[in-house]
């Protein structure tokens, strides 16, 4: 069974730093390109960033570019989002998700984590 | 990259059908067959319902339908049921190779 569980989400000051982890089990993790997707309290979905099985290929909605770094360990079979200068528009749950390969591009998303939730405030 | 547009709320009797729409641009929804379709419950992580525009995974309801239309994009789900309440939300590749989800919308299933 495919899991992903997200931690490292709290609470943190506008301008803070906080780094969120995701954990995969029940498939081959090092095949696979992965995103964080985030919702903020009762509103809509939004792709935050991507990386491709190899780390190769890193992509960034521009809302986080600059200040968001996604990466990932093969070898320790975990997914990361390091998160610096924090807004208070960036508090959301943040979900980590795996993406479904079609010839060359990762077009959509199969599981999705629980979630970890972030919430910016002072 | 604005996001996809989705009427906010659709509501239906049990036992009827129901169809929600996304409007894209020719930049995401059409230009590529990559629409997808999420059922979300409250409090839950989303569920993927239709990939590639009509495609079901394993495990989903054959009422659950998906097509498009130029830059539209539509599901349907017939015999409707109470446990469909829930958000549903769209999304798409776009031709920056990057993913645009709709605003979403919430099904009432009277």
């Amino acid at each position: 069974e495919v899991q992903l569980v997200e931690s490292g989400g709290g609470l943190v000051q506008p301008g803070g730093s906080l780094r969120l982890s995701c954990e995969p089990s029940g498939f081959t993790f090092t095949t696979y390109s992965m995103n964080w997707v985030r919702q903020a309290p009762g509103k809509g979905l939004e792709w935050v960033a991507y990386i491709s099985s190899s780390s190769a290929t890193i992509k960034y909605a521009d809302s986080v570019k600059g200040r968001f770094t996604i990466s990932r360990d093969n070898a320790k079979k975990s997914l990361y989002l390091q998160m610096n200068s924090l807004r208070a528009e960036d508090t959301a749950v943040y979900y980590c998700v795996r993406a479904v390969r079609i010839g060359g591009i990762w077009p959509y998303f199969d599981y999705w984590g629980q979630g970890a939730l972030v919430t910016v405030s002072s | 990259q604005s996001a996809l547009t989705q009427p906010a709320s659709v509501s239906g009797s049990p036992g009827q059908s129901i169809t929600i729409s996304c409007t894209g641009t020719s930049s995401d929804v059409g230009s590529y067959n990559y629409v997808s379709w999420y059922q979300q419950h409250p409090g839950k992580a989303p569920k993927l319902m239709i990939y590639e525009v009509s495609n079901r995974p394993s495990g989903v309801s054959n009422r659950f339908s998906g097509s498009k239309s130029g830059n539209t994009a539509s599901l349907t789900i017939s015999g409707l049921q109470a446990e469909d309440e829930a958000d549903y939300y769209c999304s798409s590749y776009t031709t920056s190779n990057t993913w645009v989800f709709g605003g979403g919308t919430k099904l009432t299933a009277l």
